[in-house]
């Protein structure tokens, strides 16, 4: 089983609806991360945790909304999702430390219509 | 404020050929440096990182990066490529927090 599951890996829904991307990990980590990712663009921090009390926004946090349930757990909710939302979205989770490496899941490909 | 530059957004290279993928970084603090490789439809896998034990950090697959504080460089290369190298790459810098920062991504591909 993978250490980091991203649920859907693929939805497509209209423009104005409730979308939540799902993420749990296996890896015991403490810090959670959520990207998205767009041709030419590389990828850009939405929302990150360092722990479960602790949520900060990314660099383009606007529009989005993110839950940390446990440990194991980080959802990304589109609150009202738009077009220029469609994008290929990453959960990830790393130990605590600057050295540290992230570990990803194999994303989300989200289409806004 | 940290920032990595890759230059180049595409790369192609003939079987066999040197690979040679460029990363420029820009930091305040001495740097903790990534590459990633994203293969179609998967997520980012960590290929090598650098944390100031040695210059010249191997990784998986053949890779390596050397670390250049002079250039402000960390530059991945493989003497020989093979068509399953074939994907995308991505440099990262770590800030004072432990957030990365992505450079733009390289995307190589690798003719037969």
């Amino acid at each position: 089983d993978a250490d980091v599951t991203q649920t859907p890996r693929n939805r497509i829904t209209k423009t104005g609806k409730r979308i939540m991307l799902e993420c749990s990990q296996t890896k015991g980590h403490d810090r959670m991360y959520w990207y998205r990712q767009d041709p030419g663009l590389g990828l850009r921090l939405i929302y990150y945790s360092f722990d479960v009390k602790d949520i900060n926004k990314g660099e383009i946090s606007d529009g989005y909304s993110v839950s940390r349930q446990a440990q194991a757990k980080f959802s990304l909710s589109l609150e009202s999702a738009i077009p220029n939302q469609t994008a290929l979205y990453f959960c990830a989770t790393s130990e605590i430390g600057v050295n540290q490496p992230q570990h990803f899941g194999d994303g989300t490909r989200l289409s806004i219509l | 404020a940290q920032s990595v530059t890759q230059l180049g957004s595409h790369v192609s290279v003939s079987e066999g050929a040197l690979v040679l993928l460029r990363c420029n970084y820009s930091s305040s603090v001495p740097p903790y440096l990534f590459w990633y490789v994203q293969y179609p439809n998967q997520g980012l896998q960590l290929l090598l990182k650098y944390t100031s034990a040695a210059t010249l950090v191997k990784g998986i697959n053949g890779f390596e990066a050397e670390f250049k504080k002079s250039e402000t460089s960390f530059h991945l290369t493989k003497p020989s490529a093979h068509m399953s190298d074939a994907a995308e790459y991505f440099c990262a810098v770590s800030d004072f927090s432990g957030k990365l920062i992505f450079g733009q991504g390289t995307e190589l591909s690798v003719k037969p």
